[in-house]
């Protein structure tokens, strides 16, 4: 049962570069999240899929993109990284009804 | 735009006492889902319990169970008999009925103490 696997789970980058972080999920959800972590705001949505190669934009969009050609995969890209974008990422998926999500591990990403 | 408020960041109960943490939401919804998420140390993120508001009976699930006020959108999780295993960020969640989006609120800090 391996769920949703995030990698890395922490990755430490420079301000100005380009960083993907990688989301696999095995039980074929139709719906896939990113989230960032940060303290005082608990959970945002960054981008949120419906299905292979349906994506929207969530609250907080800017400066990540994101593409899922597999409904399995759903990365996460920071074009040109900034500071600000230092947090704890989470991607979930969700089969569509009215249960909760299913997280991955998260990764804490780190920009200097 | 429906929002999530936890109005105490930081909460500490004895061990086998009872803890109850407040979370408020905002929506003009009438059909939606209301959820608790634990966050131990190790960064998971754990589903505690889920409430459908169209139901009148409150949520139970082992220790924790929740008192859901539908009229004041009211939404909080009461612990019995605290163990040092629920140590973690709570964070309440709400999700529009017809939605998958889900909104979190800024997270409760709760420490068992022994």
């Amino acid at each position: 049962d391996a769920g949703i696997t995030q990698s890395p789970r922490y990755k430490i980058t420079e301000t100005g570069r380009q960083v993907t972080l990688m989301c696999h999920q095995t039980w074929s959800h139709s719906y896939m999240f990113w989230y960032r972590q940060d303290l005082g705001h608990g959970l945002r949505l960054i981008y949120y899929s419906a299905a292979a190669d349906i994506t929207d934009k969530g609250e907080v969009p800017d400066g990540y993109v994101v593409s899922r050609s597999k409904t399995e995969n759903f990365p996460l890209t920071l074009e040109s990284a900034t500071r600000s974008q230092t947090s704890v990422y989470f991607c979930a998926s969700n089969k569509g009804d009215g249960y909760g999500y299913t997280f991955g591990s998260g990764t804490r990403l780190t920009v200097v | 735009a429906q929002t999530v408020t936890q109005s105490q960041p930081e909460m500490s109960v004895q061990e086998a006492e009872t803890v109850t943490l407040s979370c408020t939401y905002d929506t003009s919804e009438n059909n939606y889902y209301l959820f608790w998420y634990k966050q131990p140390p190790s960064r998971q993120m754990i589903l505690v319990i889920r409430q459908e508001a169209y139901k009148q009976q409150n949520a139970t699930e082992n220790r924790f169970s929740v008192n859901f006020q539908k009229a004041a959108k009211s939404f909080s999780l009461k612990i019995s008999d605290s163990q040092l295993g629920d140590t973690a960020m709570y964070f309440c969640a709400f999700r529009s009925y017809y939605g998958q989006n889900f909104v979190f609120g800024p997270g409760t800090r709760l420490s068992v103490l022994p």
